[in-house]
Order: structure tokens, then sequence, then C-alpha cells
């Protein structure tokens, strides 16, 4: 069965400091899809990127990066100079080729100390 | 277009109640599926439907029935609740080639109690 591992449950900084959450998956399937998911205090669910298992390419969007390597199975997401506003829970998940849903990770805590 | 829609936002019920979480979506995704949210536990399947008429179970379907009559509203029952039902519920919709779709659309959550 697949398998999504967040193992850092909160992680408080300082602003402006880098910041990295840490995910790792497991799966047999060779077809796949990761995400990222911010959930503020308010409570909504924000979609940040998809990865198919076949692209590699690291992604770039203004302060937010990921990391996605098969060999290590893991997809690792920072954030660049974090700002309070990024205060909020991640959450990490996979998606595979069939019907079956999201199998998420259990969500880091992010906390950004002014 | 709404997106993904599900009313209640709060709900209290008592033990042995029954309510039905609703669910819609406009974007004409074939795809709908429902999450519970507990703290410390992630995003949980609950059910999924891949077309009207077609439903099946996820990670925890136990205490919850749903059924998909039209593409747009995938409403979830809750026969009799119990407190362990206490928690966020999230509906979420996608097409259904996996390929082709950016990402399952969440609902904004509806927050059931049960005392």
């Amino acid at each position: 069965a697949q398998k999504v591992t967040q193992a850092q449950t909160e992680i408080s900084v300082v602003e402006k400091e880098d910041v990295t959450l840490d995910c790792v998956y497991e799966t047999r399937d060779t077809t796949y899809y990761l995400f990222w998911y911010k959930q503020p205090p308010s409570g909504e669910l924000v979609f940040l990127i998809r990865r198919n298992s076949f692209d590699e390419q690291n992604e770039i969007s203004g302060r937010y990066s990921w990391n996605f390597q098969k060999s290590t199975s893991s997809f690792n997401f920072t954030i660049t100079a974090s700002q309070v506003v990024d205060s909020a829970v991640y959450f990490c998940a996979l998606l595979l080729g069939g019907a079956d849903g999201l199998t998420f990770g259990k969500g880091t805590h992010l906390i950004i100390q002014p | 277009n709404a997106g993904v829609t599900q009313t209640p936002k709060f709900q209290v019920l008592k033990t042995g109640q029954s309510m039905t979480l609703q669910c819609a979506q406009d974007m004409n995704h074939e795809y709908m599926s429902w999450y519970r949210q507990d703290p410390g536990m992630g995003l949980r399947l609950i059910h999924y439907s891949v077309g009207a008429g077609i439903t099946d179970q996820g990670e925890v379907p136990n205490g919850y029935n749903v059924s998909r009559s039209t593409t747009e509203d995938f409403p979830l029952r809750l026969l009799s609740a119990a407190p362990s039902q206490t928690s966020v519920y999230f509906c979420a919709s996608s097409y259904l080639d996996r390929a082709s779709t950016d990402t399952q659309y969440f609902g904004p959550g509806t927050r059931l109690t049960v005392l």
C-alpha cells in the first residue's frame, strides 16, 4: 500500500530564514503524482504544486521551490526568506494512476515568528 | 464557476442523530471524493465516485454512506452519528484522467461535532 511520511510535525523559524519541509513517499506504482497543499489557519486547502513521476525536474515559483528525487522517494519543499504569512500546515500527498484518492502525509505545522 | 461547494459549514449533532453533508461541483468533473481531517492524522479518504451511479470505499468508510445520482452532487450521509465522527470533512473533485488534471479541487470543509 502507498504511504506518505512527513516526519517533521512542527517547525518554528524566525522570519526571513529558509526552511525545508520533508516528504518521503512509498509506492510500487511507476505512474504517480505528488502534491503539496497549504492549509492556513482559516482552514481551506490551497493547492501549491503537482509533479508526475516522469518529471524529476525541480521547480521554483517565487520563494517556493521543490526538489523531487525518485532515487530517495522524496519530494521536499523549500521556502526561501520565509514570511509570517507562510505560517500554515503543509501537506504532501500522493495520487496513483487508478481510481483511488489522495494519500496524505500527516502534515507539518510551520510557524514563522516575526 | 463556484467550484466545489459544501454545506453546512458547521454542524453539531447528538449521538445517534443522522444528517447529510452536501457537496456539489460545477466543473463537470467525473471524480468526486470525501475526506475527513483529524488532528495529527492528515486527511483520510472516506468514499469516492468515478461517475454517476458508481461509488467505492476509501480508507475509512465505516459509518458513512454515499450515493452519486448526478455528476454534480455527491452527498455524504451519517446514519447514526458517533463522537468518533467529530472531524472536519472535505469534499473534492477532479477529472478522472489523472494525467490531464492538475489537482483535486477541494471544497471549504464542514466542521462536524458529535456530542
